[in-house]
């Protein structure tokens, strides 16, 4: 079964909207969560780390004030896309590591289509 | 350059072939190597870590040289459902971020 949930997995949104994104890790908690984006036939890349009860770090380039992070639980971290624009339509992708067998496994979401028209 | 480089291929085989992709990575503090299946529209799942010594996993080897900054992913017996892309991901310390590359497109055909 899932181990990391992301929802929703598809939106659609207009011009100039807010959009939601949130990421759970289900039965175990996650103090570090990453927030990827994929454009089409490209790689994933990273655009933040969301750190539970501190700030996230940005990766160069990502403007921190159009994608809002919180990371308010140990199991929840959510991405805001603040007043989307076409040019952010893409796959946003979370992930969470989980510790097994003494090896940190990163498990990912299912992804978050954004169509924003 | 690139941190992660792969070749985007598109590589196409027929059933039962043998297949080989690379991998490059810029970063020598690397320390953890991993091969992600990504399916069409679909989050990347762990294939398989990769470790020093080389690994395999049924069909899948994975090989890798640190000297290099190289790593490899071997299938033998391709199925039609290995028709994916497959990521090269490294990551630096324990815990840390990952970067991907690019990703390789393999489709194998009946």
């Amino acid at each position: 079964g899932a181990v990391v949930s992301q929802h929703p997995s598809w939106v659609i949104c207009k011009s100039g909207t807010s959009v939601k994104i949130e990421c759970r890790s289900l039965d175990f908690q996650a103090t570090t969560m990453f927030w990827y984006r994929q454009f089409p036939k490209q790689s994933l890349m990273l655009m933040a780390t969301s750190n539970e009860g501190s700030k996230a770090t940005y990766e160069q380039g990502v403007e921190k004030d159009k994608f809002l992070i919180n990371h308010a639980s140990l199991t929840l971290s959510t991405l805001t896309v603040t007043s989307a624009h076409p040019e952010d339509s893409s796959f946003y992708i979370c992930s969470a590591t989980r510790q097994i067998l003494a090896k940190n496994i990163q498990y990912f979401g299912a992804g978050t289509r954004l169509s924003v028209l | 350059r690139k941190e992660v480089e792969q070749d985007p291929g598109p590589f196409n085989v027929p059933e039962g072939a043998t297949v080989a992709f690379n991998c490059t990575y810029s970063n020598s503090a690397s320390q953890s190597f991993f091969w992600y299946r990504q399916d069409c529209r679909k989050e990347p799942k762990l294939l398989m870590s990769v470790y020093s010594s080389g690994n395999e996993d049924g069909r899948f080897t994975a090989q890798l040289n640190r000297a290099s900054q190289y790593i490899s992913l071997l299938i033998r017996d391709s199925k039609l459902s290995d028709s994916a892309t497959y990521l090269c991901v490294v990551r630096e310390y324990n815990n840390n971020d990952m970067r991907f590359g690019a990703g390789t497109r393999l489709t194998v055909k009946p």
